[in-house]
């Protein structure tokens, strides 16, 4: 069975400072990865993705993840928070089959 | 590249009417379109996967005859909530695919306000 978990329900930073959102997935393909951003009463617009190519992927609005298998994790990150940046956040994993799992979401808040 | 849209994106109406929803992929050929529909602050929940041509695939606890879905081409599927009633309220988001291993690319959403 195919689960993707995103660590942390809430996370907030201030501005200019790092972020680190979390993802753990379970998938007994090797899987493809993403990351999507949700701003209010918007659709997803993806941020990244991983497709067996790099390992450390990197993505618009300065967002890089990084697959590691060993720890079956692709966290998000960022070096310095922007307030734009304030959304919820969601993990994706695609099986070989081209079925999409989601994350439960991660809503970032930034404070000024 | 890569553009889905969604049309429209906000619709209020009176209960007993029928609502169509349209996903539109701009650049591309979607093999596969979803519909998803999302509840206040929580994840997207997989309505229906449709292939062009084919009938859709319904999700346990969708009711097809209630959410209609015609994937007609490769760059359009709808969605028709017929007999809409108050509890159909949602934001209903669609995202169309090229293939299998490739990302969803999202519509905008549709806000639906049933009175």
């Amino acid at each position: 069975a195919q689960s993707v978990t995103q660590l942390d329900s809430h996370v907030s930073v201030s501005e200019g400072t790092p972020v680190l959102l979390r993802c753990n997935y379970s998938s007994s393909y090797s899987p493809s990865l993403f990351w999507y951003v949700q701003h209010p009463n918007k659709g997803l617009q993806l941020l990244l993705k991983y497709t067996s190519a790099a390992t450390l992927v990197k993505g618009i609005n300065g967002f890089e993840a990084e697959f590691k298998k060993s720890e079956t994790s692709f966290h998000l990150t960022k070096p310095s928070a922007h307030m734009s940046d304030a959304a919820e956040y969601f993990c994706v994993c695609n099986t070989n089959a081209g079925k999409s799992t989601f994350g439960d979401g991660t809503t970032l808040t930034v404070k000024p | 590249g890569a553009v889905v849209s969604q049309h429209p994106s906000w619709v209020i109406c009176k209960s007993g009417t029928s609502v169509k929803i349209e996903c539109r992929s701009l650049d591309f050929q979607a093999t596969t379109m979803f519909w998803y529909r999302q509840f206040p602050k929580q994840s997207l929940m997989l309505m229906a996967t449709s292939n062009e041509g084919s009938k859709a695939t319904y999700e346990q606890g969708v009711e097809k005859d209630k959410f209609l879905i015609n994937h007609a081409s490769l760059t359009l599927s709808t969605l028709t909530v017929t007999s809409a009633h108050p509890e159909d309220s949602s934001f209903y988001i669609c995202s169309a695919r090229a293939q299998g291993n490739q990302p969803q690319h999202f519509g905008d959403g549709t806000r639906l306000s049933i009175l």
